[in-house]
């Protein structure tokens, strides 16, 4: 079955201590990307990669890191979560930025 | 900067109505999107459009590049159509994956 697995469902972590949300798809995809979606704001872009090694930010990228060593994998790195942090996070795939997208089922993402 | 509004931001309707919400945007686009995101939480992409008209099922989704203007239309809504929708933007001047949302609308409709 075609889709877009990102692992932990849930999460809840402590300020400062490092971790990783990942996103793996298995449809070839190019394009891949990280969302945040908050009350009161929707999604907002954190960074995408068009191919491997290619990533860029986009609208909101501070605190976080991402990595695209192979084509199939997208982690998203936050290396000293703060509270503000806290929301909820969708990982997507396509074959272009301009072709039809493939969701996660989303990181419900805690910081205390 | 792009901007991308919706409208209406919450909408309630009977079982069988036709169901329009509208998306308008500022700059040129290279592409738009509509997303549907049910209330457990996933998103599911429903159309890309660059021009003119897209139908699936129940659902129509039509583009007016010269007015910067999209909407999506539910046909004999059901109660399952109760959903949030997103529309999205790519536009020229950016990278073409990166996308701006508008902050979605709310639709339940009533059996």
């Amino acid at each position: 079955e075609a889709q877009v697995t990102q692992n932990p469902r849930y999460l809840i972590t402590v300020t400062g201590k490092k971790l990783t949300v990942t996103c793996s798809q298995n449809m070839n995809h190019e394009y891949m990307s990280w969302y945040r979606q908050d009350p009161g704001l929707g999604l907002r872009q954190i960074y995408y990669s068009m191919n491997v090694e290619v990533t860029d930010k986009g609208d909101v990228p501070e605190g976080y890191k991402v990595s695209r060593k192979e084509k199939r994998n997208f982690p998203l790195i936050l290396e000293s979560p703060s509270p503000n942090q806290t929301s909820l996070y969708f990982c997507a795939s396509s074959f272009t930025g301009s072709s039809g997208y493939t969701f996660g089922s989303g990181t419900r993402l805690t910081v205390v | 900067k792009n901007e991308v509004e919706q409208s209406p931001q919450n909408l309630t309707a009977q079982e069988g109505e036709f169901i329009t919400i509208n998306c308008s945007y500022s700059v040129g686009i290279s592409a738009l999107h509509w997303l549907q995101q049910h209330p457990g939480g996933g998103i599911v992409s429903l159309f890309m459009l660059s021009s003119g008209k897209k139908k699936h099922g129940r659902l129509i989704a039509t583009i007016n590049i010269q007015e910067k203007h999209s909407s999506l239309h539910i046909t004999a809504s059901h109660p399952r159509d109760s959903a949030v929708y997103i529309c999205a933007v790519s536009y020229y001047g950016g990278s073409q994956g990166n996308l701006i949302f508008g902050k979605g609308t709310k639709l339940s409709v009533k059996p």
